[in-house]
């Protein structure tokens, strides 16, 4: 089993729309939980970073984790065509690992 | 500009051929690590290093890969005798780690990445 799992996507959207990206992970003892956005062709991008659970708002973007379920989520509000991008979920763990997903490639339609 | 930084953007080799790339962190960052990328997949980890010391290797890093960060500043990683398999996105990140024991909240800083095609 993979550390973290993500939605495959692609996923589409007009823009305007309430997007959500979800990821689920496998240890219950990751407490590190992060959002990188990615343009084609560019190096991830850090755009959100949690610690343990709740949510965290910066802007447009929330980041929630449910630790419960081990369910980890980003949504972006009032969607732009500058926010299509592939997006990945990494967790990080034991003071060095970075574990990845698979990302998720959202088009935001004008 | 005072990112991570990578060159080059792009290397197009022939099978076979040794290819170097190099990677400047970000200058008070004393962790570097490379990953690799292919399309569809997210970053999967090759090696990392702890100022000069490089402290982990994947499994998935054969002896053709090697990596150096003398004086603990700048990263390369070489492959040698490259095959078509090679082809993919190789992405330098630096981060400021903590010690084992200590909370940290390590965040990770990504270059553009060395794009590499294998003929």
């Amino acid at each position: 089993q993979k550390e973290v799992e993500q939605d495959p996507g692609p996923l589409s959207v007009p823009e305007g729309a309430i997007v959500s990206l979800n990821c689920t992970y496998s240890n219950s003892a990751f407490q590190y939980f992060m959002w990188y956005r990615q343009y084609s062709r560019k190096g991830p991008e850090l755009l959100m970073y949690t610690y343990s659970s709740g949510n965290k708002e910066d802007g447009r973007f929330t980041a929630q984790v449910d630790k419960s379920s081990k369910y980890i989520s980003l949504f972006i509000r009032d969607s732009q065509p500058s926010d299509s991008a592939t997006y990945l979920c990494a967790i990080y763990h034991n003071f060095n690992k970075f574990y990845f997903g698979s990302g998720t490639k959202l088009n935001v339609k004008p | 500009d005072t990112g991570v930084s990578q060159d080059p953007r792009h290397k197009i080799t022939k099978r076979g051929q040794n290819v170097t790339f190099r990677c400047d962190p970000i200058s008070e960052h004393n962790r570097l690590y490379w990953y690799r990328q292919t399309l569809g997949q997210g970053p999967e980890f090759l090696t990392y290093f702890q100022n000069e010391a490089q402290l982990e290797k994947s499994r998935l890093l054969s002896d053709r890969f090697s990596a150096e960060r003398p004086k603990g500043s700048f990263s390369t990683l070489e492959i040698q005798r490259t095959e078509q398999g090679d082809s993919a996105m190789y992405l330098c990140a630096s981060s400021l780690g903590t010690l084992r024991g200590g909370t940290t909240n390590e965040k990770l800083f990504f270059g553009s990445g060395t794009q590499l095609s294998v003929l």
